[in-house]
């Protein structure tokens, strides 16, 4: 089954500075990549996802790349925020998109976001 | 829209309890997946429905059993409690292709 590897499990960033976070997979299936942001006491929410036609997506302060040769794929958040702070986990799945059925994901440790005043 | 609910908030258990663990979600996704979380260790997949009327083993189903109710529902049964079962449950939904979309989980503590 798929693997999935994340580093570091603890990161600390002054504000404003840039954050990245690494994960890499095992299984070259792979063709869906979610990132998810999980807040205290909260479930996991989806903040980007790129899958493998794509090499690269941002969405304003945030920005996933995928490199499929080297089976990894990060998180880039730019201008960090107090609000930032948070864990993060990235993920991987051979999602189908038509037909049969939806894998469950499998989740890399999870970082833990600190960004400092 | 209140998406993914899960019920209770909270639970603590003795061993050898047995409870079930309630989801519900109100977007029309064909697909459910229960996942429990513990410290250091992610996420992991404990069963997953891919339509109604059907469910799967993920990572770690041992201990558990599910229950595809209808299509909103996707019910998740502790038999005979262990401490090992103590942990943080999360149910999730999606729609094939999309994006898996998180309830805020029931925290279970089994003495």
């Amino acid at each position: 089954g798929e693997n999935v590897e994340q580093h570091p499990s603890t990161l600390s960033v002054q504000e404003g500075d840039s954050a990245v976070i690494k994960c890499t997979y095992s299984d070259s299936a792979s063709n869906y990549f979610p990132w998810y942001k999980q807040e205290l006491g909260k479930g996991p929410q989806l903040i980007i996802d790129i899958r493998s036609n794509v090499g690269e997506k941002k969405d304003q302060r945030i920005a996933v790349t995928l490199n499929k040769t080297a089976k990894h794929f990060s998180l880039h958040i730019t201008e960090t925020q107090p609000e930032d702070s948070a864990v993060y986990f990235c993920a991987a799945t051979p999602q189908e998109l038509s037909g049969g059925g939806a894998d469950g994901l499998t989740f890399g440790k999870g970082t833990h976001l600190i960004i400092q005043p | 829209n209140a998406g993914v609910t899960q019920t209770p908030k909270f639970q603590v258990l003795k061993t050898g309890q047995s409870m079930t663990l309630q989801c519900a979600q109100d977007m029309n996704h064909n697909s459910m997946y229960w996942y429990r979380q513990d410290p250091g260790m992610g996420l992991r997949l404990i069963y997953y429905s891919a339509s109604e009327g059907t469910t799967d083993k993920g990572e770690v189903p041992n201990g558990y059993n599910v229950s595809r109710l209808n299509k909103r529902e996707f019910s998740l049964r502790l038999e005979s409690a262990a401490p090992s079962q103590t942990s943080v449950y999360f149910c999730a939904s999606s729609d094939l292709g999309l994006t898996q979309h998180f309830g805020d989980g029931t925290r279970l503590s089994i003495l």
